[in-house]
């Protein structure tokens, strides 16, 4: 299997809700890094798994939390909604080097 | 300090010609920096990438040229298409055990005029 899968690619929800977000990395890479891109900015980097450890992580509150599971597929989950976190979310799968990148989820909280 | 600031914004050009996109950084700890092309609705693609120790990579019509001493680099497209009007990011990234953490720029809306 190639490729890095992200689900859902749209969501609606509403503020001070929860979301999931998914991710399946590209076969063979062990790493995955989340990444969160409003409109007209360049991605974020939110946090990175390796090897089902968080291996660092930027300048986000601990509402943005995740898990990556032993097949190295990854999700994000994001506490209490706000309005800012409308946003796309993208995640990356590597083996060292650059990432392949998801298409996104577009996240829209109202 | 963690920023790479790109730059410009935006930039329209005629097809063939040559558009070149600026980025510098800060942190000299910065050992890999990948360009990425974005379209509309998708994620960012890995165009080209290029490491500290070499200071010009050539791939296809995509040509990084580096500058260690400056701590800045760019990216040069040749012969440009209108195929190629994209949003462009450069970014810099620090190895370490698991991957690379990536930072990205703010982004080159490129349009290119058939």
């Amino acid at each position: 299997e190639t490729g890095v899968t992200q689900s859902p690619t749209h969501l609606i929800k509403t503020r001070g809700q929860q979301v999931t977000l998914r991710c399946s990395s590209q076969s063979g890479h062990n790493t995955v890094s989340w990444y969160q891109q409003a409109l007209g900015q360049g991605p974020q980097f939110i946090f990175q798994y390796y090897r089902e450890e968080e291996n660092g992580r930027g300048n986000f509150p601990p509402r943005f939390s995740g898990l990556q599971f032993p097949n190295y597929s990854s999700e994000l989950n994001v506490n209490a909604l706000e309005l800012d976190d409308s946003a796309l979310y993208l995640c990356a799968s590597s083996l060292g080097g650059g990432g392949v990148f998801g298409q996104g989820t577009r996240l829209t909280v109202v | 300090q963690q920023q790479v600031k790109q730059s410009p914004q935006s930039l329209i050009v005629q097809k063939g010609g040559i558009p070149i996109i600026n980025c510098a950084y800060e942190n000299t700890a910065f050992d890999y920096f990948p360009w990425y092309q974005q379209f509309p609705g998708k994620g960012p693609a890995l165009l080209i990438a290029i490491r500290p120790d070499v200071s010009e990579k050539k791939e296809g019509r995509f040509t990084i040229s580096f500058n260690k001493s400056a701590k800045q680099f760019s990216l040069h497209i040749m012969d440009s298409q209108p195929g190629d009007s994209a949003t462009y990011f450069c970014a810099a990234s620090k190895g370490n055990t698991g991957g690379f953490k990536t930072i990205f720029g703010a982004g080159t809306r490129l349009f290119v005029k058939a």
